[in-house]
C-alpha cells in the first residue's frame, strides 16, 4: 500500500521568513502534486512534478521532486499571510493508479 | 474555477438517519470522486465513478453508497449515519485520460455532523 507522509504537521512562522515542508514515501511515484487548501474551501492544485530531480517555481514557491521520485519538497521564500493554509501532497504510482493524498502541513503565517 | 457545487454545505443529523450529499458539475468530466477529510488523515477516497452508472469503492467505503444517473451528478448516501461519519466531505472531478497525471478539481465541501 502506498503511503505519503508530510512534515511538519503544523508550522507557525512570522511574515517574511522562509520555510520548507516535506512529502515522503517509501514508494516510487510517477508524479507528485501539491495542493493548497484554505479554510472552508476545497484543495486547489499548485503544481505537478513528473521527472526525478525536477524543480518548478511558482512566484515565491519552489517545488522539487526527489531524484528517486519518492519524495518532494515545497520551499516558500518570504512567507506572507496569504500563504496560510493546508498544503497537501498527492501522488500517483502510475497513470492508471488512483491518486493518494498525504495528511497535510498546516501553515500559519503571522503578520 | 471548475464548476463544481456541493449540497448541502452544512448538515447536522442524528445517528441512524439516512443522509444524501449531492455533487453537481458543469464541466462534463468523466470521473467524479467522493473524499472525506479528517484531521491527521488528509483526504481519503470513499467511492468514485468513471461514468454514468459506473462506480467503484475507495479505501473507506464501508457505510457509504453512491449513485450516478447523469454525467453531472454524483450522490453519496450514508444509509444509517454514525458518529464516526462526522467529517468534511469533498467531491472532486477529473478528466483522467490515463495517459497523463490525474488532476482533480474539488468542490467547496460539505460539513456533516452526526450527533
Amino acid at each position: 500500500t502506498q503511503l505519503l507522509e508530510q512534515s511538519p504537521q503544523f508550522l507557525s512562522i512570522q511574515e517574511g521568513e522562509n520555510l520548507t515542508v516535506y512529502c515522503n514515501s517509501s514508494s516510487v511515484f510517477s508524479s507528485l502534486q501539491w495542493y493548497r487548501q484554505e479554510p472552508g474551501e476545497g484543495p486547489v492544485l499548485l503544481v505537478t512534478v513528473v521527472t526525478g530531480g525536477e524543480v518548478k517555481k511558482l512566484k515565491r514557491l519552489t517545488f522539487q521532486f526527489g531524484d528517486a521520485r519518492k519524495d518532494s519538497s515545497l520551499h516558500i521564500t518570504a512567507a506572507q499571510p496569504g500563504d496560510t493554509g493546508l498544503y497537501l501532497c498527492a501522488g500517483q504510482g502510475t497513470s492508471y493508479d488512483k491518486v493518494i493524498f498525504g495528511p497535510g502541513t498546516s501553515l500559519s503565517v503571522i503578520p | 474555477d471548475a464548476g463544481i457545487t456541493q449540497s448541502p454545505r452544512h448538515k447536522v443529523t442524528e445517528t441512524g438517519t439516512p443522509v444524501t450529499l449531492r455533487c453537481h458539475q458543469t464541466e462534463n468530466h468523466r470521473y467524479m470522486y467522493w473524499y472525506r477529510q479528517d484531521p491527521g488523515h488528509g483526504l481519503r477516497l470513499i467511492h468514485y465513478s468513471y461514468g454514468v452508472k459506473d462506480t467503484d469503492k475507495g479505501e473507506v467505503s464501508d457505510g457509504y453508497s453512491v449513485s450516478r444517473s447523469k454525467t453531472e451528478d454524483f450522490l453519496l448516501t450514508l444509509e444509517s449515519a454514525t458518529s464516526s461519519q462526522t467529517s468534511v466531505y469533498f467531491c472532486a472531478i477529473s478528466e483522467s485520460t490515463r495517459s497523463s497525471t490525474d488532476t482533480q478539481y474539488f468542490g467547496p465541501g460539505t460539513r456533516l455532523t452526526v450527533l
